[in-house]
């Protein structure tokens, strides 16, 4: 079975502090993403990777980057966080026309 | 822009009956489609996927794919309390070569199992 795991479940954070966000999975996948997922606007893509060191701006970039410098790590970093980005974050990986497999999320609260 | 749509429901089945959940999708060369089920605060989990035309079962699912009018399907027989959650239906591209760009969710239909 396909393994990803996020390193927290529960995170609260301040405004203006640098958030880091990790993702591991165990299969070896080429693809990587992150989502932030929000009631009634579905899970919005932020970041995706298809390669170490490789990165593609999803559909909601603005005020989030990305870091894959290993094949199974994909970090999500929030620069200077905002009470705007307290929402449910989940990182994915795929393989080649397979689905994605979710971690179990973070639920990170901005104050 | 791909788009994938799903009544957001919620839909309300009684414990026992046959619970039918739809899915369109707008891009004709779509080739691979998957169901996700998301409990309340919990990441989405890969229940079901289809490539072909036709009827896939899986237990109680069944999913139902007809790409000449663009949509696919979940059919999930004598439904179970345990079945209430959010199903999430995903579509992949045929232009991408099934790579990172190429999945779409739509946002979800939500399920309630009525004892």
């Amino acid at each position: 079975d396909v393994k990803v795991t996020q390193s927290s479940r529960y995170l609260v954070k301040r405004t203006g502090e640098k958030v880091f966000l990790e993702c591991v999975q165990d299969m070896d996948h080429e693809n990587m993403f992150w989502y932030r997922q929000d009631p009634g606007l579905g899970l919005r893509l932020i970041y995706f990777s298809y390669d170490v060191k490789m990165k593609e701006k999803g559909d909601i970039p603005e005020g989030y980057s990305v870091s894959r410098e290993k094949k199974e790590r994909f970090s999500l970093i929030l620069e200077s966080a905002s009470t705007n980005q307290t929402s449910m974050y989940l990182c994915a990986s795929k393989g080649s026309n397979q689905p994605q497999h979710f971690g179990d999320g973070t639920r990170l609260s901005i104050l | 822009q791909k788009e994938v749509e799903q009544n957001s429901g919620p839909l309300s089945v009684p414990e026992g009956a046959i619970a039918s959940l739809n899915c369109t999708y707008s891009d004709r060369v779509s080739q691979s489609f998957f169901w996700y089920r998301q409990y309340s605060g919990k990441s989405p989990e890969l229940i079901m996927s289809i490539y072909s035309n036709g009827d896939k079962e899986d237990g109680r699912f069944t999913a139902q794919l007809n790409k000449a009018s663009q949509y696919v399907s979940l059919l999930i027989r004598d439904s179970q309390p345990s079945d209430s959650a959010t199903y999430l239906c995903a579509v992949i591209d045929g232009y991408s070569g099934g790579g990172a760009d190429g999945l779409t969710f739509g946002k979800g239909t939500h399920l309630i199992i009525q004892p």
